[in-house]
């Protein structure tokens, strides 16, 4: 079954260390993109990458790097320059062209 | 500047009765908007759409209706199940660029 995948479910980190969140498809799309949810807030827009070795910075970057080496990989790291990094990551994708995303399962990290 | 807003954090509804949730954006070039719906610890999953040359799109217990000349969309679900209690988040598409979300709607439906 094609779909998205997010690892690890749960990620703790102490503060001052980078750490990198995984997503992975096979859904054979062109685009890809990265959300943080926090209480109250919604979805926000951390990064996107609409093609191999190209990505733009969404609406809350400052803190967080992205590489799209592959078309199925999309990871994100979590710098240490991060204010707030103790959040629920989301990873999604689509067909650019095609309305709608299919989204990962989620990563929570926890910062301590 | 939020386009796609959700003033309402949460709704409480009795079970087999219509739950409503609203959703208002502030651009008008926007095309198409979607609902999606979350469970906690889970990603989004895509519930029903709605191009913005129709007022209405309906699949079994859920009907989007979309109002442009108000800038209003809202998701009715008839009758609410306890399965149905989650976040629901409306987005908008302006042709082939990314999704704005709103904030979310947290559903409760009682027993």
């Amino acid at each position: 079954d094609g779909g998205i995948t997010q690892s690890p479910k749960y990620l703790f980190r102490k503060e001052g260390q980078n750490v990198t969140l995984s997503c992975e498809q096979n859904l054979n799309h062109d685009a890809m993109y990265w959300y943080r949810q926090d209480p109250g807030q919604g979805l926000r827009l951390i990064y996107y990458s609409q093609i191999v070795n190209d990505f733009q910075k969404g609406d809350i970057a400052e803190g967080y790097s992205v590489s799209r080496e592959k078309k199925e990989s999309f990871p994100l790291t979590v710098t240490s320059a991060q204010k707030n990094p103790t959040a629920f990551y989301l990873c999604a994708s689509s067909i650019p062209g095609r309305k709608g995303y299919t989204f990962g399962s989620g990563t929570r990290l926890t910062v301590v | 500047d939020q386009q796609v807003k959700q003033n309402s954090p949460s709704l409480s509804v009795q079970e087999g009765r219509i739950s409503i949730l609203n959703c208002d954006y502030t651009n008008s070039m926007f095309d198409y908007f979607l609902w999606y719906k979350k469970y906690p610890a889970e990603g989004p999953t895509f519930l029903i759409s709605i191009s913005s040359i129709k007022d209405k799109n309906e699949d079994g217990r859920f009907t989007v209706f979309l109002n442009k000349s108000a800038k209003h969309l809202s998701l009715h679900i008839v009758p609410s199940q306890p399965g149905d209690s989650a976040v629901y988040f409306c987005a908008a598409a302006l042709g082939a660029q990314k999704l704005v979300f709103g904030q979310g709607t947290r559903l409760t439906i009682n027993p």
